[in-house]
């Protein structure tokens, strides 16, 4: 069955540091997301992206924050400058259009630890 | 903003019996529900999704209720077994799509 991929699973990374996270999505799927969890806390919606461009994005994804899709397959999540409060699970997600549900499904997460 | 809430926060119950768990939202304009099963540490697993004219599906011992017009959401699982131990979360999707997440109900199914 198609899954969603996220690599790596873990990242540790000095505050100050760029991280990248990467994610592969459903090869089928049109709409990817971003969002996170802080240990803790609720699921937050970061950012969505769709025909090469952010659809939506959330008050949490600021300058810091980028997206990108380089090639057909890859979707990149980009932190310039990581903070202490990036800290948290970041999940990738996709969806596609079919008989419109667009029922999302989720990556297993890379753990982004800021020291 | 869309406000998602789970009652109760957590659930402890003997193998066998039935779960209710309960999920409320403020914003009736939305596009899908979603609940999604997460283990500790792990990541999301869809479990079901209710369109936002559907107002009940089932998948194998789960059903899952809609009734859009009072924003609430009731998943029951039957005859429960310790493998469904997890937090069980709710995600309302607004009209561009994005997830509104509840806190999740973290069941205990004891053998």
């Amino acid at each position: 069955e198609p899954e969603v991929t996220q690599t790596p699973s873990h990242q540790v990374t000095q505050m100050g540091q760029e991280v990248i996270l990467r994610c592969v999505p459903i090869s089928n799927h049109l709409y990817f997301y971003w969002y996170r969890q802080i240990l803790g806390q609720k699921v937050e919606f970061l950012v969505s992206f769709y025909n090469n461009e952010i659809s939506e994005k959330s008050e949490i994804f600021d300058d810091q924050f980028s997206v990108e899709r380089p090639d057909g397959s890859n979707f990149t999540l980009k932190i310039r400058s990581t903070k202490l409060e990036d800290s948290a699970m970041y999940f990738c997600a996709s969806s596609a259009a079919r008989a419109r549900s667009h029922e999302q499904y989720f990556g297993p997460g890379t753990r982004l630890t800021v020291t | 903003k869309q406000e998602v809430t789970q009652i109760p926060a957590a659930l402890s119950v003997p193998e066998g019996e039935n779960l209710v768990l309960n999920c409320s939202f403020t914003d009736s304009a939305i596009y899908n529900l979603q609940w999604f099963r997460q283990d500790p540490g792990k990541g999301l697993t869809s479990l079901l999704l209710i369109q936002s004219s559907q107002r009940e599906q089932t998948s194998g011992r789960l059903n899952a209720s809609l009734d859009k017009s009072s924003g609430r959401s009731t998943l029951y699982i039957a005859a429960s077994q310790p493998g469904d131990s997890a937090t069980y979360l709710c995600a309302v999707a607004s009209n561009d799509y994005k997830l509104s997440f509840g806190a999740g109900t973290t069941v205990t199914v004891r053998a």
